[in-house]
């Protein structure tokens, strides 16, 4: 998976608990993406990040936040979740000619 | 609003048959256009892409078609193996690097 670890690989959580979800490469790429999976909808990006301390919003990134203090880790917060953020969370790491390269994901259960 | 359409959603190929997945777009500025593979529980692996200065590009058994004034591309998998059952997007960027993918295309070869 291209240097890439997410962790948790599964988590089930409540309803209005905060969660967090984190990406690590090892590829020092510049470019980092959080995705989420659902079924009918392909992948659709949450919140990407440039740069250390350089992030910005994706189509879907109400309910979620993103920090990047360091080069090699992209964190991806659900400040309260809801059932609707009960997803297959994938994190990408990106060169500067567009190629993504893909995390093994995360499952996240909220009940 | 899904920026990328992408079909059929599910397709079944006889061994050694040819696997056709279409996508077609409407925004004039995208100009990268990959597709990726990805098998149950993993995470989508980048397979082949083009973009739109050329109409073809092929990788081994795999062939990407592009037609710029229709706004469509399309995978071929030519020779099907059962190793090539999995589910197969099609996505595609501008100069932003962030991907829009298709909904996705469940491809399954019978032996």
């Amino acid at each position: 998976d291209a240097g890439i670890t997410q962790s948790p690989r599964h988590k089930v959580t409540e309803t209005g608990t905060p969660v967090t979800l984190r990406c690590h490469q090892t590829e020092n790429h510049r470019y980092m993406y959080w995705y989420r999976q659902d079924p009918g909808h392909g992948l659709r990006l949450i919140h990407y990040s440039y740069g250390v301390k350089d992030t910005d919003k994706g189509e879907v990134s109400d309910g979620y936040s993103v920090s990047r203090s360091k080069t090699e880790d992209f964190l991806l917060t659900l400040e309260s979740a809801t059932s609707s953020q009960t997803s297959v969370y994938f994190c990408a790491i990106g060169t500067s000619g567009n190629e993504q390269y893909f995390g093994p994901g995360t499952r996240l259960t909220v009940t | 609003q899904q920026q990328v359409k992408q079909s059929p959603q599910s397709l079944i190929v006889q061994k050694g048959g040819i696997s056709i997945i279409n996508c077609a777009y409407e925004n004039t500025a995208f100009d990268y256009f990959p597709w990726y593979q990805q098998f149950p529980g993993k995470g989508p692996a980048l397979l082949i892409a083009i973009r739109p200065d050329v109409s073809e590009k092929k990788e081994g058994r795999f062939t990407i078609s592009f037609n710029k004034s229709a706004k469509q591309f399309s995978l071929h998998i030519m020779d099907s193996q059962p190793g090539d059952s999995a589910t197969y997007f099609c996505a595609a960027s501008m100069d932003d690097y962030k991907l829009s993918f298709g909904a996705g295309t469940t491809v399954t070869v019978r032996a």
